[in-house]
């Protein structure tokens, strides 16, 4: 597996219910990027990972976003008491460097969120 | 807010023929602008990185444009392929924009661009 993966694929939630979701990134990969893409629209940032160091989670919507990352690998983004609007396709990203602006992030396939 | 606006936003065009898509930003200063394809279903992958200095850039039949001064990105696709059926989307890096040293991407909306046999 030479690239980003995301499980599950597809997710539905009833509303309430709390969701968790998964990111393996490219192995050795420094930085993790979250995303969210609204049907229609272009990723939307969500949050930053240098190694296991969340830097930046200034685009979590609300408190109910958490995302973690403890061994500077795999990460989790998990949302708690779900609601309609947290539907949409959520993109994990990872690029070899520490982020600067010039490194190219790969993207996994997403996990496309629908709460009911 | 700094912002990407592309168009058209979305495009038919018969297979074999080109295209021209449209980008204009207002992110200000910036260090790179880059296009991605996404297929449906699937994740943005990277055609081409630009940085401020460079006026063009090609990746096979995909060519990408700059001129900095307008604030303007085009992205060329010749000899259309039905494969090339996706969005296209432009996304501007300004890593001042947000902290951390992150990557500081604004995604447009993308342009759904088909291609019909």
């Amino acid at each position: 597996g030479a690239g980003v993966s995301q499980s599950p694929r597809y997710k539905v939630a009833k509303r309430g219910q709390d969701v968790a979701l998964r990111c393996d990134p490219i192995s050795g990969h420094v930085s993790l990027f979250w995303y969210q893409q609204a049907l229609g629209q272009g990723p939307e940032f969500l949050t930053y990972f240098q190694n296991e160091a969340q830097l930046d989670k200034s685009g979590l919507p609300s408190d109910r976003f958490f995302a973690e990352r403890p061994e500077g690998s795999v990460s989790t983004l998990k949302i708690q008491r779900t609601q309609q609007e947290d539907s949409a396709v959520y993109l994990c990203a990872s690029s070899a460097h520490h982020g600067t602006g010039y490194n190219e992030q790969f993207f996994g396939p997403g996990t496309r969120l629908t709460v009911l | 807010k700094n912002q990407v606006e592309q168009s058209p936003q979305s495009l038919i065009i018969l297979e074999g023929k080109n295209c021209t898509l449209q980008c204009n930003y207002t992110v200000s200063p910036f260090s790179n602008l880059r296009w991605y394809k996404q297929d449906t279903g699937r994740g943005p992958v990277s055609l081409t990185i630009m940085t401020f200095s460079e006026n063009t850039k090609s990746n096979g039949r995909y060519t990408a444009t700059l001129d900095a001064d307008t604030k303007q990105s085009s992205l060329h696709i010749t000899a259309s392929q039905l494969s090339d059926s996706a969005s296209y989307i432009c996304v501007v890096s300004d890593p001042l924009w947000r902290g951390g040293g992150a990557d500081g991407l604004t995604f447009g909306k993308g342009t759904h661009l088909i291609i019909q046999p």
